[in-house]
């Protein structure tokens, strides 16, 4: 096990609900980076935070947003639930965000269900 | 832009063959290069990853990976498959411009039978 616990494990909404999920990073770990993976994909980088600023972004609307709280652990926002949003959202920390170099652990990850 | 290639959805071997899971890569810059591995309803697992050096890069339960600059790919490997292998593997890079970020291939199923 990576130390990286997410909460809760499954969830189920209705299109145009709101959603918040957690994530508590790998002791010593100040990024973390959230990733969704749909049904027979590979996972997509949504955003990262580094020390609870926002340290880049992917392809994702603004009605995904996120917290990084001063003990690392974080949040993931979505908005406006659409049907496309179900998927497994996982977290992964990291001890820095810089060189590129560094391992990112990932968590078991929070399957959402829209409907 | 950056990006990773599995080519083959599925692999399947008997069990104490070897094994061969695809992956070729593009990224500007030096790659950072990883595997990972995912059990039913479980998260990504940290396999191995090529930084520098050595082309041949050894990791967790056996796993091997080589690094080919000039094939740009990052082969995964193991001398003898177990069934407890059976699990969706994937490959993923980190480079360029956001350094923080992966990107992933789309996954290789691999079914080791007994």
């Amino acid at each position: 096990e990576t130390g990286v616990t997410q909460s809760p494990t499954h969830l189920i909404k209705t299109r145009g609900q709101q959603v918040t999920l957690r994530c508590s990073s790998q002791s010593g770990h100040n990024t973390v980076s959230w990733y969704q993976q749909a049904l027979g994909q590979g996972p997509q980088f949504i955003f990262q935070y580094y020390r609870e600023e926002e340290n880049g972004r992917g392809n994702f609307p603004p009605r995904f947003s996120g917290l990084q709280f001063p003990n690392y652990s974080s949040e993931l926002n979505v908005n406006a639930l659409e049907l496309d949003d179900s998927a497994l959202y996982l977290c992964a920390s990291s001890p820095t965000s810089g060189g590129g170099h560094e391992t990112q652990y990932f968590g078991p990850g929070t399957r959402l269900l829209v409907l | 832009a950056q990006s990773v290639a599995q080519p083959e959805d599925q692999v399947n071997v008997a069990e104490g063959n070897p094994l061969t899971v695809k992956c070729t890569y593009s990224v500007s810059g030096n790659p950072y290069l990883f595997w990972y591995v995912q059990y039913p309803n479980r998260g990504l697992q940290f396999l191995l990853k090529y930084i520098t050096g050595d082309n041949l890069v050894k990791g967790s339960y056996g796993f091997e990976a080589e690094f080919n600059k000039s094939q740009t790919s990052f082969h995964l490997k193991k001398p003898s498959a177990l069934v407890s292998d059976s699990a969706l593997y994937f490959c993923a890079v980190r480079g360029g411009p956001t350094l923080g970020r992966l990107y992933f291939g789309r996954g290789t199923q691999l079914t080791v039978w007994p």
